[in-house]
C-alpha cells in the first residue's frame, strides 16, 4: 500500500520568512496530493491539492510542487503570519477513488 | 460548500457504554464516507471506509465488530464504537466525498472519552 513520509516534524520560521514542507510517497499510481491545515482541536481543512498532471500551483501565498519522478511533493508558504501557526499534513491518493493516505504532520510555528 | 457536520463534538462516558457518533453531509451527497481516528500530537489514522447502501471496508488491525458504521443514505454515516473502553478514547473525525477525483471534506471531530 501507499507510504507517505513527511519532513520536518516540527519547523519554526520568523514571521514574513518561507516555509517548506516536503512530503515523498511510495505508489507510483498516486496521482492526488491534497495539503491540510489543522489547527489545535479543530478539522483539517484543505488549503491546496494538486494532481499529476500537473508540476505546480499556487493560490496566494500557498503553493504546491510535484516531482513525480522523484516520488515527492513540496508546500511552500511565503509571507509567513502568525496565524499560519498550525499542524499541516500531506496526503496522496490513487484517483480520488482510494482513501487519502496521510503523512505524519507538520507542526509549523510562526514567531511574530 | 462541502460542509460536513459532525456530532457530538465531546462525548465522555462510562466503561462499557455503546457510543454513537453521526457525521452529514451538509450541502452535498456523499457517496463515500471515511472514518478517522487521531491521537494527541499524531497523524490521521484511517479506520474504515464506507460507500452508501454498502458494508464499510475496515482497515487491518480496526475490529468491525467494536466499531459499527452504517451509511445508510448519501448524506449520513454513523460510527458506533461498542462497549467502550479507556484504550478507546481518542479524536474520531469522519470526512466525505461527493464523487472520486473530488476532494474529502473533513467534519469537526468527536472527542471522545471512556472513564
Amino acid at each position: 500500500g501507499e507510504n507517505v513520509e513527511q519532513h520536518p516534524s516540527t519547523l519554526s520560521v520568523q514571521e514574513g520568512d518561507s516555509a517548506v514542507i516536503k512530503c515523498t510517497y511510495s505508489d507510483s499510481a498516486s496521482n492526488y496530493f491534497p495539503w491540510y491545515k489543522q489547527e489545535l482541536g479543530k478539522r483539517p481543512q484543505l488549503i491546496i491539492d494538486i494532481r499529476s498532471n500537473v508540476g505546480e500551483k499556487k493560490d496566494q501565498r500557498i503553493a504546491v510542487t510535484l516531482n513525480k519522478t522523484a516520488k515527492h511533493f513540496s508546500l511552500h508558504i511565503t509571507e509567513t503570519q502568525p496565524e499560519d501557526s498550525a499542524v499541516y499534513f500531506c496526503a496522496a491518493s490513487w484517483a480520488g477513488n482510494t482513501p487519502l493516505v496521510f503523512g505524519k504532520g507538520t507542526r509549523l510555528s510562526v514567531i511574530a | 460548500g462541502a460542509v460536513v457536520s459532525q456530532h457530538p463534538s465531546w462525548v465522555i462516558c462510562k466503561s462499557g457504554t455503546s457510543v454513537k457518533i453521526e457525521c452529514r453531509s451538509l450541502d452535498f451527497q456523499a457517496t463515500t464516507m471515511f472514518w478517522y481516528r487521531q491521537f494527541p500530537k499524531q497523524s490521521l489514522m484511517l479506520m474504515a471506509t464506507s460507500n452508501e447502501g454498502s458494508k464499510a471496508t475496515y482497515e487491518q488491525g480496526v475490529e468491525k465488530d467494536k466499531f459499527l458504521i452504517n451509511h445508510a443514505s448519501l448524506t449520513l454515516s454513523t460510527l458506533t464504537v461498542t462497549s467502550a473502553h479507556p484504550e478507546d478514547s481518542s479524536f474520531y473525525i469522519c470526512s466525505a466525498r461527493e464523487v472520486v477525483l473530488m476532494p474529502q471534506h473533513f467534519g469537526d471531530g468527536t472527542r471522545l472519552s471512556i472513564l
